[in-house]
């Protein structure tokens, strides 16, 4: 059964750069078909994308948050990794790592991390 | 970006109903609407993919339907194990988006 967890920090200041963790276990992360994914959720409000990335390294950034993201991946470790840069109150949220599947949806999720953004 | 609606945004029904939720894209998604469900304080599970498969380990009261931009979920017989909130979400364009969800409370 394949598991995943966030870690990192849960405090970022202002204008400084959110660093996410999610370690993947029960599976690798170079299996092909699946792609591999950071989602987010402020406090009482939906689901947004950030993007995702393949054991290759190739990435995709949701443009609303391109400028900022780096998404990165260490296959020897079984993670992959999220940063986010220039972080205002309004990137207070859950982070989600999750596997998507070519057409099989985000089938695996972490449980998220709440990072809050502020002095 | 492909904009994704839901309705109702909130529902109340008792235990034994029949819900459906329905979702609609901005411009066609061809069938690749996923389904989701959470639960406070937890994260979203997959229910549904590809429109109308049901992932493992989900109950078969859960189904989905629907193509290009209307699609819907349907409970078919409501558990008290069900109220969360749903989220569709579509995967045929980048970036993928989410709907605003619906919320499911058991009277």
């Amino acid at each position: 059964q394949l598991q995943m967890q966030e870690s990192g920090s849960g405090l970022v200041k202002p204008s400084q750069t959110l660093s996410l963790t999610c370690a993947v276990s029960g599976g690798s992360i170079s299996t092909d078909g699946y792609s591999w994914s950071w989602i987010r959720q402020p406090p009482g409000k939906g689901l947004e994308w950030i993007g995702y990335i393949f054991h290759s390294g190739s990435t995709y950034y949701n443009p609303s948050l391109k400028s900022r993201v780096t998404i990165s991946v260490d296959r020897s470790k079984n993670q992959f990794s999220l940063k986010l840069s220039s972080v205002t109150a309004a990137d207070t949220a859950v982070y989600y790592c999750a596997r998507n599947g070519d057409y099989t949806g985000l089938d695996y999720w972490g449980r998220g991390t709440l990072v809050t953004v502020s002095s | 970006d492909i904009q994704m609606t839901q309705s109702p945004s909130s529902l109340s029904a008792s235990v034994g109903d029949r819900v459906t939720i329905t979702c609609r894209a901005s411009q066609t998604i061809i069938n690749y609407l996923n389904w989701y469900q959470q639960k406070p304080g937890k994260a979203p599970r997959l229910l549904i993919y590809g429109t109308s498969s049901l992932q493992s380990g989900v109950p078969s009261r859960f189904s989905g339907s629907g193509s290009g931009t209307d699609f819907t979920l349907t409970i078919s017989s409501l558990q008290p194990e069900d109220s969360a909130t749903y989220y569709c979400q579509q995967s045929h364009s980048t970036p993928f988006t989410f709907g605003p969800g619906t919320k499911v409370e058991i009277k």
